[in-house]
């Protein structure tokens, strides 16, 4: 199993709608979740983090399912800005407190008029 | 700017040369990071540098990729003898360290085509 798989879409949406991803990872160990938004050839940039508790910002909930061993963004009310590739990442428990973030391949999303 | 700097942006080589990428992070932060990515592909680990400590060179492809990091501050990523499947673009990002919630500032990129 990979250490994080990613369904890479793309998921195509209309404006409005709701839409989630899941990100899968491989070490029940992992600690430090996050999502990561990606423009067209542009640099990721932190979205958000993923509390045990899970946590919401806005139109965006992020949530963390340790016994299945994924994380989830759920986008409500689509915008057309919404349109990017997200992506997941963890920090490996190898790694301690510090180093390296993990990172999923992405999923596309598409916000159509 | 204050964000992270990389260069050059683009850089066009034949295969079998040598590149160097340059990435000056963020004044201040103690941690700094090197990944790739390819076409349709995620972010692939390179190398981490924290503080004074030995750098973290478990994601280097081979012997062919090298970093340093000069003063705690600007990195360089040399990729000798390079060969096409090197064609990426090479993200540079930087953290505060030991306060690092997680959150990585990444530079745009170079991007790198080797012919």
């Amino acid at each position: 199993r990979k250490e994080v798989e990613q369904d890479p879409g793309p998921f195509n949406v209309p404006e409005g709608a709701t839409v989630a991803f899941n990100c899968t990872y491989s070490n029940s160990a992992s600690q430090s979740f996050f999502w990561y938004r990606q423009d067209c050839r542009k640099e990721p940039k932190l979205l958000m983090s993923v509390y045990s508790s899970g946590n919401e910002d806005g139109r965006f909930t992020a949530q963390l399912n340790r016994a299945s061993q994924y994380i989830s963004l759920l986008i409500r009310d689509s915008k057309l800005s919404d349109s990017a590739t997200y992506l997941c990442a963890f920090k490996p428990p190898y790694g301690g407190s510090q180093g390296n973030l993990i990172f999923g391949k992405g999923t596309k999303l598409s916000v159509k008029p | 700017g204050a964000g992270v700097s990389q260069s050059p942006s683009n850089k066009v080589t034949e295969k079998g040369k040598d590149v160097e990428l340059r990435c000056d992070p963020i004044s201040g932060h103690t941690a700094l990071y090197w990944y790739r990515q390819s076409l349709g592909q995620g972010l692939e680990f390179l190398i981490y540098f924290q503080g004074n400590s030995a750098p973290d060179k478990s994601g280097l492809p081979s012997d062919r990729f090298s970093a340093e990091r000069t003063g705690g501050s600007v990195s360089t990523l040399t990729i000798q003898r390079t060969q096409q499947e090197d064609s990426a673009v090479y993200l540079c990002a930087s953290s505060p360290g030991l306060t690092n919630t997680g959150e990585l500032f990444f530079g745009e990129g170079s991007r790198l085509t080797v012919l």
